[in-house]
């Protein structure tokens, strides 16, 4: 059935290390989102995508990269450059601003 | 700047209590507003939405949202409050121009005391 999957559920980084999170969905939309959770500070967008090979900067992707082969897939990395990487991630698909579609979220712990 | 504010961190309800959750935005033009809920460890499922027409919309789980646009608020509500309802509420309006996306409120953290 549609949805929008996230994988894995939980990811555990090594100081230094790159790490790949995986966002799939089969909606069919052309946006894609990723947005960063912290306790009391709502979501954060990180990077976003209107189209295929397209991709813009968010509030907050500094240490972060994307990249958008296909349109089902919008995988993020969280790279040694983001200093405080462990949070919540969540990916989001989306026609226009109309309404946005979540996945179930990686918890990402630096070890 | 769009922005959104929920006064309140955390709200301790009863159970069959009802429930109103503050939104306040600020956005230049007409908003698209929206209330997600978001279990524990779980992603975001939309309760409603607002784009135009009638100033009280109706969600799922028995929630209602009142948009007022000369207060600047879309605040949720539910006249009984169940235990199933514990959550965090995230308030969130769209945001136009250049790229689309939505903007999040920090969050409200429900409890409900049986």
């Amino acid at each position: 059935d549609g949805g929008i999957t996230q994988s894995p559920k939980y990811l555990f980084r090594k100081e230094g290390q790159n790490v790949t999170l995986s966002c799939e969905q089969n909606l069919n939309h052309d946006a894609m989102y990723w947005y960063r959770q912290d306790p009391g500070q709502g979501l954060r967008l990180i990077y976003y995508s209107q189209i295929v090979n397209d991709f813009q900067k968010g509030d907050i992707a500094e240490g972060y990269s994307v990249s958008r082969e296909k349109k089902e897939s919008f995988p993020l990395t969280v790279t040694s450059a983001q200093k405080n990487p462990t949070a919540f991630y969540l990916c989001a698909t989306g026609s226009g601003i109309t309404e946005a579609f979540f996945g179930q979220g990686t918890r990402l712990t630096v070890v | 700047a769009q922005s959104v504010t929920q006064p309140d961190i955390h709200i301790t309800v009863s159970e069959g209590a009802s429930l109103e959750l503050r939104c306040n935005y600020s956005y230049g033009a007409t908003p698209y507003l929206f209330w997600y809920v978001q279990s524990p460890g779980q992603g975001l499922q939309l309760l409603l939405k607002y784009f135009s027409g009638d100033t009280l919309v109706q969600g799922i789980k028995g929630f209602e949202a009142e948009f007022k646009r000369s207060q600047s608020s879309f605040n949720l509500r539910k006249p009984s409050v169940h235990w199933s309802d514990a959550a965090e509420y995230f308030c969130a309006v769209g945001a136009a121009g250049g790229y689309n996306k939505l903007i999040f409120g920090a969050g409200t953290r429900l409890a409900v005391h049986p």
